[in-house]
């Protein structure tokens, strides 16, 4: 079976700053592992994904996220903070891979509130 | 391509009613899946289609759930007699190769 656990359910930073938000995976196969950000009253909106080959990853908004297999994590950071990036953060993961049509397990999400 | 859209994008009932929920995901994706989001958790699998055929179902579908797909083009969840322990948010998302797309979602309260 598969899980995911983030680490804090809210986290604030001040606009400009480091965001960091934590997620540890389990798995017992290869995991494809996604962030996904939800603004309120939307759907959920891919920021990037791990499938294989290079394990730190980039995404939209600035975002990148690095696989760590032997800690079985996949955090999310951005260097400087924008106000626009306050919303609901996912963390996710998948056993078949992205290429496949298995479902994806979310984490319970980080809420990121920026500060001016 | 419009994106997947659902409807409603709200809906209030009261406890016993049924309710359906409609999703209609992006033009010749052919797999489409359902997720339900309660306050303060991420996202949970429901059920998923590939084409017309349902193929996979969570154990969180009980029998008052029924999900189809007719013609593999858009889906329908219906909900019967609603229980307060149904309100969430009703996510869809559809994929052709892999990403899944998700729609806005429907909130759906029991009362």
């Amino acid at each position: 079976a598969q899980s995911v656990t983030q680490l804090g359910s809210h986290v604030s930073v001040s606009e400009g700053a480091l965001v960091l938000l934590r997620c540890n995976y389990s798995s017992s196969v290869p995991p494809y592992l996604f962030w996904y950000v939800q603004y309120p009253n939307q759907g959920l909106q891919l920021l990037l994904k791990y499938t294989t080959g290079a394990t730190l990853v980039k995404g939209i908004n600035g975002f990148e996220a690095e696989f760590k297999k032997s800690e079985t994590s996949f955090h999310l950071t951005k260097p400087s903070a924008h106000m626009s990036d306050a919303a609901e953060y996912f963390c996710a993961v998948s056993d078949l891979g992205a290429s496949s049509a298995s479902k994806i397990i979310f984490g319970s999400g980080t809420r990121l509130s920026i500060r001016p | 391509d419009t994106g997947v859209s659902q409807n409603p994008r709200h809906k209030i009932t009261k406890r016993g009613q049924n309710v359906t929920f409609r999703c209609d995901p992006i033009s010749e994706h052919n797999r489409l899946y359902w997720y339900r989001q309660t306050l303060g958790q991420g996202p949970e699998f429901l059920t998923y289609f590939q084409n017309e055929a349902q193929l996979e179902k969570s154990r969180l579908l009980s029998d008052r759930f029924s999900a189809e797909r007719p013609k593999g083009s858009f889906s329908t969840l219906e909900i019967q007699r609603t229980e307060q322990g149904d309100s969430a948010m009703y996510l869809c998302a559809s994929s052709l190769r892999g990403e899944q797309y998700f729609g806005p979602g429907t909130r759906l309260t029991v009362t």
